[in-house]
C-alpha cells in the first residue's frame, strides 16, 4: 500500500509570509507526528495526534507554529510569518494504533529567504 | 523528561570492519527502542528495533542489544559495506507510550 507522503516536497517561501505543509499518513494509522530536521541535525520533536484525544504540542518552538488534523486522516502543519530559522526539512510519521513503529515521509523541504 | 544521548557523532570504519553505535537513555519506563537509518536526502527508515523485555534481537548483520539496568542500547553491525554508509538514529519511548525521543544521530561512513 501507499506509504505517508507529504506535500510540497520543497517550498521556497520569504520571510513574513506563512505557510501550509501537507502529510498524507498510512490509512488506517492513529497516531501522526511532525518533526523538525535541520541540515546534518537530529529529528525535533514538534507536535503529536493520536485518535480523537488532544494533540501533544510541547514540541513547538513558537506560538507561530500550529497543526490540525482533520477527520483522523490528512495533516496540516502552519508556520506563520516564517523567519530564516524555519528552514529546515519537515517531515511527518504515522504509526498503527497497535505499534510504536513510525513510518516517514519523505519530507518537504522549507527554504525562507 | 526523557533525554537519549548517542555517541559518537561520526563514525568511520573500513569496508568488513564492525560498527558500534551507542546510546543511552533516562526514562526507565522506556519500553521500546528503534533504530533509524537516513540515507542521503532519504526519509529514516525502521532497521531494528527491540522491546524492554528482551536483551537482544539479530537481523543478518544487525544486532541490538538492550542493557535496562544501565538504560543503554548499542547497535552493533557486522561485516560493513559501502551501502550501510548513512546517518543511523536510535529512539526510546516516552514510558509505554508511542511518542518517541531520538538521539542526535551517527553518521556512520564506511572506508572501501
Amino acid at each position: 500500500g501507499a506509504g505517508v507522503s507529504q506535500s510540497p516536497s520543497n517550498k521556497v517561501t520569504e520571510k513574513g509570509k506563512d505557510v501550509e505543509l501537507r502529510c498524507d499518513p498510512i490509512s488506517g494509522h492513529t497516531a501522526l507526528y511532525w518533526y523538525r530536521q535541520s541540515l546534518g541535525q537530529g529529528l525535533e520533536f514538534l507536535i503529536y495526534f493520536q485518535g480523537n484525544s488532544a494533540p501533544d504540542k510541547s514540541g513547538l518552538p513558537s506560538d507561530r507554529f500550529s497543526a490540525e488534523r482533520t477527520g483522523g486522516s490528512v495533516s496540516t502543519l502552519t508556520i506563520q510569518r516564517t523567519q530564516q530559522e524555519d528552514s529546515a526539512v519537515y517531515l511527518c510519521a504515522s504509526s498503527p494504533g497497535t505499534s510504536n513503529e513510525q513510518f516517514f515521509g519523505p519530507g518537504t523541504r522549507l527554504t525562507v529567504l | 523528561g526523557e533525554n537519549v544521548e548517542q555517541h559518537p557523532s561520526t563514525l568511520s570504519v573500513q569496508e568488513g570492519d564492525s560498527a558500534v553505535i551507542k546510546c543511552t537513555y533516562s526514562d526507565s519506563a522506556s519500553n521500546y527502542f528503534p533504530w533509524y537509518k537516513q540515507e542521503l536526502g532519504k526519509r529514516p527508515q525502521l532497521i531494528i528495533d527491540i522491546r524492554s523485555n528482551v536483551g537482544e534481537k539479530k537481523d543478518q548483520r544487525i544486532a541490538v542489544t538492550l542493557n535496562k539496568t544501565a538504560k543503554h542500547f548499542s547497535l552493533h553491525i557486522t561485516e560493513t559495506q559501502p551501502e550501510d554508509s548513512a546517518v543511523y538514529f536510535c529512539a526510546a519511548s516516552i514510558g509505554g507510550a508511542q511518542k518517541l525521543v531520538f538521539g542526535q544521530g551517527t553518521r556512520l561512513t564506511i572506508n572501501p
